[in-house]
């Protein structure tokens, strides 16, 4: 069956450090990958997304993603963090079929510390 | 540009109450989603919607049930409360339903059941 991992529940970054958030996958054929970001009290926004093609992908708010296939992985980066980038960051899976589009991670929560 | 709203925002019930959440979006996509958020759970699908005049069950569709409107407007209905609903809900619409697909999220519904 599909899945996805975040294997941190919780990470605490000092602002202007680089950032990466760790996903890996399960999933039978080429995956479609997301992730995304939601504030407190807000719903979620995409921050990037990767089909095919160039495996680095570039998203929204300075964020970056590399697809790696030998490891399952859809490492989430950023070189510079700036506060507003506290969050809880989600990571998912397009399993392919309707009804379940997507398969989210449990989250990654980001401190970021001055 | 509102994308998907969600009412109400917040809901205290009693056990064994009714409520039906609203969501509508303005985007005039096909596909709409119903999920829920529990802490350490990430988000889980309930019930969706692949176009106007279908619905299907999710992977916890147990104690909910949903209603396409029409396009616009897909809601959830609680027939009978339970503490173990009390959740964050959120609602998502996507222009297909597809795992390529990327989905729009409303900000959610806290509901609390007493």
């Amino acid at each position: 069956a599909q899945s996805v991992t975040q294997p941190d529940i919780h990470i605490t970054v000092s602002e202007g450090a680089s950032l990466e958030l760790r996903c890996n996958y399960s999933y039978g054929a080429t995956p479609y990958l997301f992730w995304y970001v939601q504030s407190p009290g807000q719903g979620l926004q995409l921050l990037l997304k990767y089909f095919s093609g160039d495996t680095l992908v570039q998203g929204i708010k300075g964020f970056e993603a590399e697809f790696k296939r030998s490891q399952s992985s859809f490492n989430l980066r950023k070189p510079s963090v700036h506060w507003s980038d506290a969050a809880e960051y989600f990571c998912a899976v397009g399993a392919g079929q309707a009804g379940t589009a997507l398969i989210f991670g449990k989250g990654t929560t980001l401190s970021v510390s001055s | 540009n509102a994308g998907v709203t969600q009412t109400p925002k917040f809901q205290v019930l009693k056990t064994g109450q009714s409520m039906t959440l609203q969501c509508a979006q303005d985007m005039n996509h096909n596909s709409m989603y119903w999920y829920r958020q529990d802490p350490g759970m990430g988000l889980r699908l309930i019930y969706y919607s692949a176009s106007e005049g279908t619905t299907d069950k999710g992977e916890v569709p147990n104690g909910y049930n949903v209603s396409r409107l029409n396009k616009r407007e897909f809601s959830l209905r609680l027939e009978s409360a339970a503490p173990s609903q009390t959740s964050v809900y959120f609602c998502a619409s996507s222009e297909l339903t597809g795992a390529h697909l990327p989905q729009h999220f409303g900000d959610g519904t806290r509901l609390s059941i007493l």
